[in-house]
């Protein structure tokens, strides 16, 4: 079985361009995550779906983040324009819910690294 | 706001020592997951253990919660070179699904 995929991998850009990242999750899975991971920290969530509706983006900086989720499936983390500080690592993970023993149980993909130069 | 927090920020020990880590929080829990992490991969969930459980065992993990003091240990008995990694604790608040992470616990075993 596929885990969950992002890409790309690795992204280098100059501030103020925009760049999107892509995650493709566990199918059948109805909870996609997008986290953000600065070296030596936690991650930090950014944005919950359920199914294809956001229902926790309160931690989204909508100024200049913005996601979707169109079918439920695949997502895409987009920002524009980007900063210095945007610089670290996106992971996208999903789970199923479904209130169950392994409810809760979330599975990570390998994460887009951001550099903003 | 990151509610988990593990302790010690590094742990440094030999191939075949135990080593023990531990994470504390600050609301009500459902559930508390400790994750692995690798250099440069993904997240991997370890093991979870629910707020009415006290003691979970997983092959040579063994995760310990106490709710009345807000606290989980993760035990990694016989520890190999294979197992150097960051180790993460994760709790989710009783109002939904969001999972909050601490700030990891970076461990190096030494062969």
């Amino acid at each position: 079985e596929a885990g969950v995929v992002q890409s790309p991998r690795y992204k280098i850009i100059e501030k103020k361009q925009p760049v999107a990242f892509w995650c493709n999750p566990i199918s059948g899975h109805n909870t996609l995550y997008w986290y953000l991971q600065n070296l030596g920290q936690g991650p930090e969530l950014l944005i919950r779906y359920e199914n294809e509706e956001a229902v926790d983006d309160s931690q989204l900086p909508k100024d200049r983040f913005s996601a979707e989720r169109l079918k439920g499936v695949d997502s895409t983390l987009k920002i524009q324009p980007a900063e210095l500080g945007d610089s670290a690592v996106y992971l996208c993970a999903s789970s199923f819910s479904w209130g169950g023993p392994n409810t809760g149980e979330l599975f990570f993909g390998e994460g887009s690294r951001l550099t903003v130069l | 706001s990151q509610q988990g927090e593990e302790d010690p920020q590094a742990l440094s020990i030999q191939e075949g020592e135990n080593a023990t880590m531990n994470c504390s929080y600050k609301t009500s829990i459902n559930n508390l997951q400790w994750y692995r992490q690798n250099s440069g991969r993904g997240l991997v969930h370890l093991i979870l253990i629910r707020s009415n459980e006290r003691e979970k065992h997983s092959g040579r993990l063994r995760v310990t919660l106490d709710t009345s003091k807000k606290s989980s240990s993760l035990l990694i008995t016989a520890s190999r070179a294979a197992d150097t990694a960051s180790y993460f604790c994760a709790t989710e608040d009783n109002y939904g699904q969001n999972f909050v992470f601490g700030p990891g616990t970076r461990l190096s075993v030494l062969p």
